[in-house]
């Protein structure tokens, strides 16, 4: 029973597309995140998200959009995917609403841009 | 501006000891958290610390001095399963959590 899924494992598409990331967790948490992974292995966040609120990192293009149709879900959806887009990109969640709770990710989406 | 400073690489031996050391510069301090990351997979929770003070859990410890911006990791009785990235991050006054680049551990036997 995985706690936090996320779907596809594995993305390759052409510049221009545009593609959503799907995030699921199992864990009754209230609060989800997309994290990005570059290369040089910086995990650096995207969104956070629970019922309440959603708190967006403004240094995030706003080709990037969280959807989140109920509490277990989190999906990231790009427009017009660009090169430097090509990374790895993780869903966590966390019990409450502090960033002080420990965070349970999910497998990664390698996305690769050609 | 805010930043987490780590060693890129270090190597140890399988059965030794190794303290990954971990300074944070940050506005604000509501805590410090150690991720392991093994290669193509996701991060998993280690320690959470916000006392000073050195938390110990089975092989592993964890240690926080807040008056010095400082933690570290201690993995006692290497094993080659903790070949991995260790990533520190610390939690500003925002509560905004701010991620080091990680330090990639490498056991030989």
């Amino acid at each position: 029973d995985t706690a936090v899924s996320q779907t596809p494992k594995y993305l390759v598409t052409q510049m221009g597309n545009d593609k959503s990331i799907k995030c699921e967790q199992n864990l009754g948490h209230d609060t989800m995140y997309w994290y990005k992974q570059d290369s040089k292995k910086f995990l650096k966040i995207m969104f956070s998200y629970n019922n309440k609120e959603l708190i967006i990192n403004e240094t995030v293009p706003n080709r990037f959009s969280p959807k989140s149709p109920d509490k277990a879900h989190l999906n990231l959806h790009i427009n017009s995917l660009e090169l430097g887009d090509s990374a790895v990109y993780f869903c966590a969640s966390s019990p409450g609403q502090g960033e002080t709770d420990t965070q349970y990710f999910g497998p990664g989406t390698r996305l690769t841009v050609l | 501006g805010q930043n987490i400073d780590q060693p890129t690489e270090m190597t140890a031996t399988e059965g030794a000891i190794v303290q990954i050391n971990c300074t944070y510069q940050t506005s604000g301090f509501n805590g410090l958290f150690w991720y392991q990351q093994h290669a193509g997979e996701a991060p998993t929770f280690l320690s959470y610390n916000v006392l000073d003070g050195l938390e110990e859990k089975g092989r592993f410890s964890s240690f926080l001095s807040r008056s010095k911006g400082y933690s570290y990791l201690l993995l006692k009785e290497l094993q080659m399963k903790d070949s991995a990235s260790y990533l520190c991050a610390a939690i500003d006054s925002n509560y905004q959590l701010i991620w080091g680049a990680g330090t990639k551990l490498i056991i030989k036997p």
